[in-house]
């Protein structure tokens, strides 16, 4: 099924550790992002993508780069994980259209990284 | 800066009452405005959206939102809940020309049968 495909889905660090995390769409979305969720706060916004080749931070990018590897791929890198960084991870694309409700208008997330720093 | 107030942190209700979950976000300008759910262990789903047009939007599983420009307002509303809409719900905005989503910080709806 199209969609989202999030990699690992759990993952355990040590702090210090580097990993990235991987996110594959195949809808031919032109934007994705990189979200974190954090019990009550919300989804934040670490980074995202307008297009292939532009990366833009979030809010909350410190920690944190990433790559937007061709139009399908956009990896997120913790390069030395802190506790800080527990949370659970989304990455989400859509069609890019601004304004328009077209059929790219809605985001679709992947089903999440669980990421734990000890 | 946009930014996206959900007041409602915590909803305990019975099943058969009616919800209402309030929205409201901060930007002068033209938005998109979103409703997300997040069922227990799951990602995010998408319940509805306003772009433009009737002010009124209705979702899926029965959930409508109104549009109030002059309150900044996006407010959920269900006429009678179910069990199975135990979730999180999530309000989200995005202006006009850019791409970037920002989402409130959550509400977590309990239904009770």
């Amino acid at each position: 099924n199209a969609g989202v495909t999030q990699t690992p889905k759990f993952q355990v660090l040590k702090t210090g550790q580097s990993m990235t995390l991987q996110c594959a769409q195949d809808m031919n979305h032109n934007s994705m992002y990189w979200y974190r969720q954090d019990p009550g706060m919300g989804l934040r916004l670490i980074y995202y993508s307008a297009s292939e080749g532009t990366t833009d931070k979030g809010e909350v990018p410190n920690g944190y780069n990433v790559s937007r590897l061709n139009k399908r791929e956009f990896s997120l890198r913790l390069e030395s994980a802190a506790p800080s960084q527990t949370s659970v991870y989304f990455c989400a694309s859509s069609g890019g259209d601004r304004g328009s409700p077209g059929p790219g208008s809605g985001y679709t997330f992947g089903s999440g990284t669980r990421l734990t720093v000890v | 800066a946009q930014s996206v107030s959900q007041h409602n942190h915590h909803v305990i209700l019975s099943e058969a009452a009616s919800l209402e979950l309030g929205c409201n976000y901060s930007y002068g300008g033209t938005v998109n405005l979103f409703w997300y759910v997040q069922y227990p262990g799951q990602h995010l789903q998408l319940l509805l959206k306003y772009f433009s047009g009737d002010p009124l939007v209705k979702g899926i599983k029965g959930f409508e939102a109104e549009f109030i420009k002059s309150k900044f307002s996006f407010n959920l509303r269900k006429p009678s809940v179910q069990w199975s809409d135990t979730a999180e719900y999530f309000c989200a905005v995005k202006s006009y020309n850019t791409d970037k989503l920002i989402f409130g910080t959550g509400t977590r709806l309990q239904v009770f049968p």
